[in-house]
């Protein structure tokens, strides 16, 4: 399967500040990966998907001024959440798709982001 | 967002019990996938299904593509206490095959 990492793990921020969560690819390049969000005890949401190389498609209701999105290159997805509030408190996975087989969706670590 | 409907929401059982649970959609999927994840981990693959009646096998994990393409259930033989987890089912719809959309969730409890 596809690895897939992020970083940091964990993050604590002040209200009114922006967090930048990083995406890599470590096995292969990737022209797609998708951002969820998982609130505690729920499942999974599909935030955006990042493109490499052009803009990314958010999803209803994801605000993409919120959430900044930049593919630049082919291993390395970031997420930055700008002026962040403790509702943006959630755990934030990336994925990308297996190379010829991109349904198949491997999940990064996550990162733990908490707003205070 | 739409979200599978997935059963039971959880189960408590002994180790050593086979564990049933499965997921339905009023949509036709075209593909299935069955995760794991533990607290505070991103979730782990375990088996991916990508035709209708496909029955798929990961060592103590079965798991089938139902005919009607709007459902799919995972087994577990002979539980152990590492089997504990939340285990998610997730698919593309037909009518969106760029979107993977997740279950609800079943959250297993093994005891020894």
């Amino acid at each position: 399967g596809a690895v897939v990492s992020q970083h940091p793990s964990r993050v604590i921020c002040k209200s009114g500040t922006s967090v930048k969560i990083e995406c890599r690819s470590l096995d292969f390049q990737a022209t797609t990966m998708f951002w969820y969000r998982q609130f505690p005890k729920q499942s999974l949401m599909l935030m955006a998907t990042s493109n490499e190389g052009s803009k990314a498609t958010y999803e209803q209701g994801v605000e993409k001024d919120k959430f900044l999105i930049n593919h630049a290159s082919l291993t390395l997805s970031t997420l930055t959440v700008t002026s962040a509030h403790p509702e943006d408190s959630s755990f934030y996975i990336c994925s990308q798709g297996l190379r010829g087989r991109e349904e198949t969706q491997y999940f990064g670590p996550g990162t733990r982001l908490l707003v205070l | 967002g739409q979200q599978l409907n997935q059963s039971p929401q959880s189960m408590f059982i002994q180790e050593g019990e086979d564990v049933s649970m499965n997921c339905t959609s009023s949509s036709i999927f075209n593909t299935w996938l069955w995760y794991k994840q533990d607290p505070g981990e991103g979730p782990v693959l375990l088996i991916a299904l990508y035709k209708a009646g496909e029955l798929t096998s990961n060592g103590r994990l079965t798991a089938q593509f139902g005919i009607t393409r709007k459902d799919s259930f995972l087994n577990i033989s002979a539980s152990i206490p590492s089997d504990v987890g939340i285990y998610f089912c997730a698919g593309h719809p037909s009518y969106n095959t760029d979107k993977l959309i997740f279950g609800t969730g079943t959250r297993l409890q093994v005891f020894p």
